[in-house]
């Protein structure tokens, strides 16, 4: 059981626009910043945004994050077949002291 | 360019102790204020912090944890390592060591490739 709740699954096809939504609380989202991993199946997850809405150098602009209180959304406009990955939420807990993560979301494109 | 390698024993036995080492290359383990963590992950489901270690050689474990878990710093080795006691079938995962961003943040950069690790008999 995670502590962030994201949707098991999600679905676009090319082109399209697609967004992943992550739930917590006062102690996590509500009060820090949310960073987002990409993780293709087998490998590693890779920081794809951070501090809510900030892009690693490389990460294309396709890519967004927002946050409003203790929900957090990332947005992937453009789809393409290379985003099919799973994707990962995560924040700072006040109450545990220490990272948090959503359970992940299997992106596909159709 | 920070890299991270997890290395250690792929099988371990229940109730025993699962080991691993996370080497870094590419910069010191004793530098800035950073932290060093070690993540899990079971097959098929989410990210799960173990802990973390500072420069300092002060550590923070998820409490879930925290009465099995050792973090460790070895400047002179440039690594960092786990301990994880009394280990059992659920502790079956692939484990990542993680680097922090930068001081103050706690976005993962840099990531090792992980390595599987199976509690079985």
């Amino acid at each position: 059981q995670s502590v962030l709740t994201q949707p098991p699954s999600a679905s676009g096809t090319p082109g399209q626009r697609v967004t992943i939504s992550c739930s917590g609380s006062s102690s996590n989202i509500g009060d820090n910043v949310v960073n987002w991993y990409q993780q293709v199946p087998g490998t590693a997850p890779k920081l794809l945004i951070y501090t809510n809405n900030q892009r690693p150098s490389g990460v294309p602009d396709r890519f967004s994050g927002s946050k409003s209180g203790t929900s957090a959304s990332l947005a992937i406009s453009g789809l393409q077949s290379e985003d099919e990955a799973d994707y990962h939420c995560a924040t700072w807990d006040d109450s545990l002291n220490g990272p948090v993560f959503g359970g992940g979301t299997k992106l596909t494109v159709l | 360019q920070v890299q991270l390698q997890e290395s250690g024993p792929g099988l371990v036995k229940p109730s025993q102790t699962l080991s691993l080492t996370c080497s870094v290359s590419g910069g010191s383990v004793s530098s800035g204020s950073y932290y060093w963590s070690w993540i899990r992950q079971p097959a098929g489901k989410g990210l799960e912090s173990i802990g973390r270690i500072y420069t300092t050689g002060s550590t923070n474990y998820n409490p879930s944890l925290k009465s099995r878990v050792t973090i460790s710093l070895d400047m002179s080795k440039n690594h960092f390592s786990l301990k994880l006691t009394s280990v059992t079938a659920a502790d079956t995962a692939v484990y990542y060591c993680a680097k922090i961003l930068r001081p103050g943040s706690n976005a993962f950069d840099i990531w090792g490739r992980g390595t599987m690790v199976t509690v079985s008999s």
